[in-house]
């Protein structure tokens, strides 16, 4: 079984350029969850794709979006990059239903891709 | 919205003491309850969880109590050993809409265990 894995692990923009991150969900896994990690700060919800559609949506502009693919794998893009943007992005995976139960939400976290923006 | 208070941010033990981490939050319809642990450098792992319909709950030297009328709940580290050093943070699933995709964290607490 294989965990969640991210690429990339580090990288360096400038403002006002595009950043697409990609993240491979744990095997068996059908939910993908993305999460900004300001530095000293707790991750903060950015959405979530249930089966390939957007199922929930953190409070952030539209120039973050995502894509889950048919293998569950996804990609978070953010266009028009700014300063504040710098972060580590988490991906977690999770098994769940569109309406799952409470506590259903178990995530098992990647590594994280670390974005500068310079 | 959701929100989840978190005290302390650093908390610095000896070796063999306990440690105790507190949130409290509001607006929130939330029944599950987890706390994270987050080493430097590495992924945020889940250590513990509670339901709505429980106090308390233990898993060898971890514990954590939940008043949800109160809306506060916390960690408790017995026996400390210097790898229980790192950010642990607690978390709120759902939002006040009853949703429950979405996690809330706590800012987080640093831990440091001295030898």
């Amino acid at each position: 079984e294989t965990g969640v894995t991210q690429s990339p692990t580090h990288l360096i923009k400038t403002r006002g350029q595009q950043v697409t991150l990609r993240c491979s969900s744990q095997s068996g896994h059908n939910t993908v969850s993305w999460y900004q990690q300001a530095l000293g700060q707790g991750p903060q919800f950015i959405f979530q794709y249930y089966r390939e559609e957007e199922n929930g949506r953190g409070n952030f502009p539209p120039r973050f979006s995502g894509l889950q693919f048919p293998n569950y794998s996804s990609e978070l893009n953010v266009n028009a990059l700014e300063l504040d943007d710098s972060a580590l992005y988490l991906c977690a995976s999770s098994l769940g239903r569109r309406r799952a139960r409470s506590g259903a939400n178990v995530l098992t976290f990647g590594a994280g891709s670390r974005l500068t923006v310079l | 919205g959701e929100n989840v208070e978190q005290h302390p941010s650093t908390l610095s033990v000896q070796e063999g003491d306990s440690a105790v981490i507190k949130c409290t939050y509001s607006d929130s319809a939330s029944n599950y309850f987890p706390w994270y642990k987050q080493e430097l450098g590495k992924r945020p792992q889940l250590i513990i969880d509670i339901r709505s319909n429980v106090g308390e709950k233990k898993d060898q030297r971890i514990a954590v109590t939940l008043n949800k009328t109160a809306k506060h709940f916390s960690l408790h580290i017995t026996e400390t050993q210097p790898e229980d050093s790192a950010v642990y943070f607690c978390v709120l699933e759902g939002d006040s809409g009853g949703s429950n995709y979405k996690l809330t964290f706590g800012k987080g607490t640093l831990l440091t265990v001295n030898p």
